[in-house]
């Protein structure tokens, strides 16, 4: 059972547009949702985190959209640049417990 | 400078040999993982630690072992690689109590011929 859905698994946005990608979760006890970003040959970085306390979290040009009573957090990213191409990871996690990590989106910024 | 290393970076070895794979934190963090993941695919959580000489098993079942016997150090050992043992590996480690979230490494890629 995914306990975090995400999507879509691969995305293609132009140059200045906006990146988008979702996670749908299952379990109204998570309290902590990070996104990571991995480029390739190294291991995935933290990007930005939300607490459900909040409906949105904005860091430069990524912003966290979250929607606690549709389960589904949301990241987006503003004036997408070829730099930003790369696997994004959601991840949810309840209290102290692991992360739990969604399925990855691979994005393409095309120049 | 705080940070996590894994070595080697890249290994290619013949089936039935053993192989470490080495993971180190400078950070001081109590909890450490070790993933397995295909390149840009899901990260499949295989082994994971808690403390000094705690270690559990992940979602994903796996033929490795891990020890923790320093805070510092989470080697994972695989007793006879086999050609399905070909993946990338990433270590993690991660602060009680912290919203800093995990910090990874930059993985070391395994190739069992």
């Amino acid at each position: 059972q995914q306990q975090v859905k995400q999507s879509p698994q691969s995305l293609i946005v132009q140059k200045g547009g906006i990146s988008i990608i979702n996670c749908a979760y299952e379990n109204t006890a998570f309290d902590y949702f990070p996104w990571y970003q991995q480029f390739p040959g190294k291991g995935p970085a933290l990007l930005i985190a939300i607490r459900p306390d909040v409906s949105e979290k904005k860091e430069g040009r990524f912003t966290i959209s979250f929607n606690k009573s549709a389960k589904q957090f949301s990241l987006h990213i503003m004036d997408s640049q070829p730099g930003d191409s790369a696997t994004y990871f959601c991840a949810v996690r309840k209290g102290a417990q692991k992360l739990v990590f969604g399925q990855g989106t691979r994005l393409t910024i095309n120049p | 400078e705080a940070d996590i290393y894994q070595t080697p970076r890249y290994l290619v070895i013949g089936t039935g040999k053993k192989i470490t794979l080495e993971c180190s934190q400078t950070m001081g963090h109590d909890k450490m993982y070790w993933y397995q993941q295909d390149p840009g695919m899901e990260l499949h959580l295989i082994h994971y630690s808690y403390g000094v000489n705690s270690t559990e098993k992940g979602d994903l079942s796996s033929e490795s072992t891990v020890s923790r016997i320093r805070t510092e150090h989470f080697p994972l050992t695989l007793e006879s690689a086999r050609p399905s043992h070909t993946s990338q590996y990433l270590c993690a480690s991660s602060q009680a109590g912290t919203d800093y979230g995990y910090t990874f490494g930059s993985g070391t890629r395994l190739t069992v011929v």
